[in-house]
């Protein structure tokens, strides 16, 4: 149990689009969800946190405006990179938790990433 | 800022135990120690946890110091399939949102 997906696994996109990445929950309700970024050689850094059904709290230094996260459904977020460029492209991860059901409570199950290439 | 100090590099042999070190030296009395992995351009994975005791299951063993300074997670026969960073992190079990904060990890190399 405990399995969260994201989609795409890896995307390629010109400079100035915006580029949008689902993680969803699969076998429970998350009530809380958290959005990373990862640049090669370096950690996770964590860029927002979002309960369903409010606005997300971003990290200090994160663009909101950019970085638009909607977590409408207990099963899905999503992550909306905007006019993206180059030095967006990085690894995207999203972890889930919940306080509800079987699952163990406030624990963080990550998803498996988000190759984005911004040419 | 991470609140846990680890070496940025080990070696370990193919089939021997695989001891790595985290501090945490001032971590609070309603912070648990967890470790997570993250093998090469995947999501990080759960591995333990642990508040005071020492904790074992499938994957390792952790043991925590008395004063709770510091810790070991103990890989008993590490594989090749081991390789990746391993992360250790103090976090509250129930306060702050969840937050997971990452340092830099321990890059560890299981060599045949």
């Amino acid at each position: 149990g405990a399995v969260v997906s994201q989609h795409p696994s890896w995307v390629i996109c010109k400079s100035g689009t915006s580029v949008k990445i689902e993680c969803r929950s699969l076998d429970f309700q998350a009530t809380t969800m958290f959005w990373y970024r990862q640049f090669p050689k370096q950690s996770l850094m964590l860029m927002a946190t979002s309960n369903e059904g409010s606005k997300a709290t971003y990290e200090q230094g994160v663009e909101k405006d950019k970085f638009l996260i909607n977590h409408a459904s207990l099963t899905l977020s999503t992550l909306t990179v905007t006019s993206a460029h180059p030095e967006d492209s990085s690894f995207y991860i999203c972890s889930a938790s919940t306080s509800i059901g079987t699952v163990p409570y406030n624990e963080q199950f990550f998803g498996p990433g988000t190759r984005l290439t911004v040419l | 800022d991470a609140k846990t100090t680890q070496p940025p590099s080990m070696d370990c042999a193919e089939g021997r135990a695989a001891n790595l070190p985290c501090n945490h030296s001032t971590i609070s009395g309603n912070e648990y120690v967890y470790w997570y992995r993250q093998i090469h351009s995947q999501g990080p994975q759960y591995i333990i946890h642990g508040l005071k005791n020492n904790e074992t299951n499938e994957m390792a063993s952790l043991i925590i110091t008395e004063d709770r300074k510091s810790s070991t997670l103990i890989l008993p026969h590490a594989t090749l399939r081991d390789t990746a960073v391993y992360y250790c992190i103090v976090r509250p079990l129930y306060n702050q949102g969840g937050k997971l904060i990452f340092g830099q990890g321990t890059e560890l190399s299981v060599k045949p």
